[in-house]
């Protein structure tokens, strides 16, 4: 089954203590991506990847990091997280980044930070 | 700068009504593309369709349809004999040919409750 998968789906952790969120494709994207959730203010980008080893900040990309070492492989990562980092996140993939394409979400990982 | 706008926050209706759902975008690109998406109680989020801007042809697929008119820069959805299964919140989103990033800019959407 095509997908994007995301792990874990549910996250509380404390205030500083490094924490990754996974995300995988299987269905050979080359374009991949990260938002948050947020109530009134709506769905943000974080990262974005065009393909392989090519990352790029969004709108929102304090606080965070990513890698893009396979392909099918996007990762999220906060070294120091902060309450205001509580969020719903979601990773996307799409053919290419072209526009042109949809994307499609994972499940969401709720992610509290204490 | 890209933005989109779905003035209704909250819709009701009863099981088999028609709900329409309105959505009016803003873009400087002549080239762009509009998506609808759906995001149930258990909160993932599900791609229902998409048009591009040179395609002002309007469709039917299963109780959804689409109303796009380039004129008033707007992309309605509408559900035909809406079912309980269809309540979850309903998002509108653009992305534009050469922006950069791919970003998908979403409306703040709207919450359809179809009660039975």
């Amino acid at each position: 089954e095509a997908q994007v998968t995301q792990n874990p789906r549910y996250l509380i952790t404390v205030t500083g203590k490094k924490l990754t969120v996974t995300c995988s494709q299987n269905m050979n994207h080359e374009y991949m991506s990260w938002y948050r959730q947020d109530p009134g203010l709506g769905l943000r980008q974080i990262y974005y990847s065009m393909n392989v080893e090519v990352t790029d900040k969004g709108d929102v990309p304090e606080g965070y990091k990513v890698s893009r070492k396979e392909k099918r492989n996007f990762p999220l990562i906060l070294e120091s997280p902060s309450p205001n980092q509580t969020s719903l996140y979601f990773c996307a993939s799409s053919i290419t980044g072209q526009g042109s394409y949809e994307q499609y979400f994972g499940p969401g990982t709720r992610l509290t930070v204490t | 700068a890209q933005k989109v706008t779905q003035a209704q926050t909250e819709i009701s209706v009863v099981e088999k009504e028609d709900v329409t759902l309105d959505c009016v975008y803003e873009t400087r690109d002549t080239t762009y593309y509009l998506f609808w998406y759906k995001q149930p109680p258990s909160g993932e989020l599900v791609f229902l369709i998409r048009r591009n801007s040179f395609d002002e042809q309007n469709e039917i697929s299963g109780r959804y349809s689409w109303n796009f008119q380039k004129s008033t820069s707007s992309f309605n959805f509408t559900i035909t004999a809406s079912q309980v299964v269809d309540s979850a919140v309903y998002f509108c989103a653009l992305s534009e040919r050469w922006a950069a990033g791919n970003k998908l800019t979403f409306g703040g959407g709207t919450r359809v409750l179809v009660k039975p």
